[in-house]
C-alpha cells in the first residue's frame, strides 16, 4: 500500500525564521512530488512539482528537494512570514496522487 | 496552469436526499478527478471522470453512492446520493494539465448533512 507521512503533524515558528517540513513516502512506484498549500475551508493551492528526473525546485522563498533512492522530501521554506500560515500537504504520484496527512503551520508575528 | 470553479461552495442538505456538484475548467483537461476531504483529514480520491465513459472509482466508492458525469473536456458533475452526516466533507475537483504531471484543484464544496 502506498503511504505518505508528513512530519510534523504541526508546526509553529516565529516570524522570520527559516524552516523545513518533511515528506516520506514507501511506495517506489511515486514518480513526482507535489506540494500545495491549503488555507481554512479552502481548496489546494500548487506551490512546487518535482518530476522524478528532478532533484528539486524553487519558487521565491520556497524550495522542495526530492530524493526517491531514501523516499523523502523537504519543502524549505525562507524568512517565513505570518501570511505563510497555512496546512501544507505533500503528495506522491504513482499513476494517482496520495495525500499525507499534513503540516499545520503558525508563524507569528 | 488551470482555473477552476465549483458549484456550489457550499450546501446544507438532510439526510436522504442528493446533490450534484459542479466542476468548470478554464481550458480542455484530459484528466479531471475528485477528492473528498472529511473533517481533519487529507484528501482521499473517489473516481477519475473520464470524457465519454464510465467514470474509474477508488476503492471504496461506488457509482450508485457517487455518480459522475463528463460530458466534455472542461466541465464534470459528482452527484453525493442518498445522504448521510457521514458524507460532511469538502469535494474538491482537480485537473491535471496536458502531460505536465501538475494537478491544480477547485476551491471545493463544504457539504454539511444534517
Amino acid at each position: 500500500k502506498q503511504e505518505v507521512t508528513q512530519i510534523p503533524a504541526a508546526l509553529s515558528v516565529p516570524e522570520g525564521e527559516n524552516l523545513v517540513l518533511n515528506c516520506s513516502f514507501t511506495d517506489s512506484a511515486i514518480y513526482n512530488l507535489q506540494w500545495f498549500r491549503q488555507d481554512p475551508g479552502k481548496g489546494l493551492t500548487s506551490l512546487l512539482l518535482i518530476q522524478s528526473s528532478q532533484r528539486e525546485q524553487t519558487s521565491g522563498r520556497l524550495n522542495a528537494s526530492l530524493d526517491k533512492s531514501s523516499g523523502r522530501s523537504t519543502l524549505y521554506i525562507a524568512a517565513s512570514q505570518p501570511g505563510d500560515s497555512a496546512t501544507y500537504l505533500c503528495a506522491g504520484q504513482g499513476g494517482k496522487l496520495i495525500f499525507g496527512q499534513g503540516t499545520e503551520l503558525s508563524v507569528k508575528p | 496552469s488551470a482555473v477552476i470553479s465549483q458549484k456550489p461552495s457550499r450546501d446544507i442538505c438532510q439526510r436522504g436526499t442528493s446533490l450534484t456538484i459542479q466542476c468548470q475548467v478554464d481550458s480542455q483537461v484530459t484528466m479531471m478527478f475528485w477528492y473528498r476531504q472529511q473533517p481533519g483529514q487529507s484528501l482521499t480520491l473517489i473516481a477519475t471522470a473520464n470524457q465519454g465513459s464510465e467514470a474509474t472509482y477508488e476503492s471504496g466508492f461506488v457509482i450508485d453512492k457517487f455518480p459522475i458525469s463528463r460530458p466534455n473536456l472542461t466541465f464534470s458533475t459528482l452527484t453525493v446520493s442518498n445522504m448521510s452526516p457521514e458524507d460532511s466533507s469538502i469535494y474538491l475537483c482537480s485537473v491535471e494539465v496536458h502531460n505536465s504531471y501538475e494537478q491544480y484543484f477547485g476551491p471545493g464544496t463544504r457539504l454539511t448533512v444534517t
